[in-house]
């Protein structure tokens, strides 16, 4: 069975700073990897999804996350953060895609001016 | 309007009671899902279905029934609702297994 554990469920960081959200996954197949955020009082919405190919993978609004088969990793960075990143973050694996996706518990990003 | 409404948006009611949520697209997506969202469990999957007529349980789906007549309609029914079923439920769809998900503004349902 997949999972993912996503660490901090809160970060804080500075207007301007780096943006570094962790999330490890487990799965027996290759995985299907995604980072979807949430706006206070919205659904989901996709940020950046890992499929096959190059490991490194770009998505909206600057983020950019980078698929670590050795390490089980997919954190996701955004190299300044800004006031409207503010939201709720949330890591989803599918086992090869092949599985509905499975969320972590999400990690709620705080930017101060 | 395109895309995956939910209703109603805010919903109060006693336990013990029967409620329906409902969830719409109009994209034809072959896949639909409910999951629920709580504070410290992130999202967990109730109940999802791959086309019409077939529906497969999630993580936490005692206590909730779906149906899936029709592609585009997918209602979640809790039959006997429990405080512990006061969530955040969205509902979402996709064109295939492992696909993006298109969430639902989702339906805050408050048990008393």
């Amino acid at each position: 069975a997949q999972s993912v554990t996503q660490l901090g469920s809160h970060v804080s960081v500075s207007e301007g700073a780096l943006v570094l959200l962790r999330c490890n996954y487990s799965s027996s197949v290759p995985p299907y990897l995604f980072w979807y955020v949430q706006y206070p009082n919205q659904g989901l919405q996709l940020l950046l999804k890992y499929t096959t190919g190059a490991t490194l993978v770009k998505g909206i609004n600057g983020f950019e996350a980078e698929f670590k088969k050795s390490e089980t990793s997919f954190h996701l960075t955004k190299p300044s953060a800004h006031m409207s990143d503010a939201a709720e973050y949330f890591c989803a694996v599918s086992s090869s895609g092949n599985t509905p996706l499975v969320f972590g518990k999400g990690t709620r990003l705080s930017v101060i001016a | 309007d395109a895309g995956i409404t939910q209703s109603p948006r805010y919903k109060i009611t006693e336990t013990g009671r029967q409620v329906t949520l409902m969830c719409h697209q109009t994209w034809s997506h072959s896949y639909m899902f409910w999951y629920r969202q709580d504070l410290g469990h992130g999202l967990r999957l109730i109940y999802y279905s791959a086309a019409a007529d077939i529906t497969d349980k999630g993580e936490v789906s005692d206590g909730y029934v779906v149906s899936r007549s029709k592609t585009e309609n997918f209602p979640l029914t809790l039959e006997s609702a429990t405080r512990s079923q006061t969530s955040v439920y969205f509902c979402a769809s996709s064109a295939g297994q492992g696909k993006v998900l298109f969430f639902g503004s989702g339906t805050q349902l408050s048990v008393l």
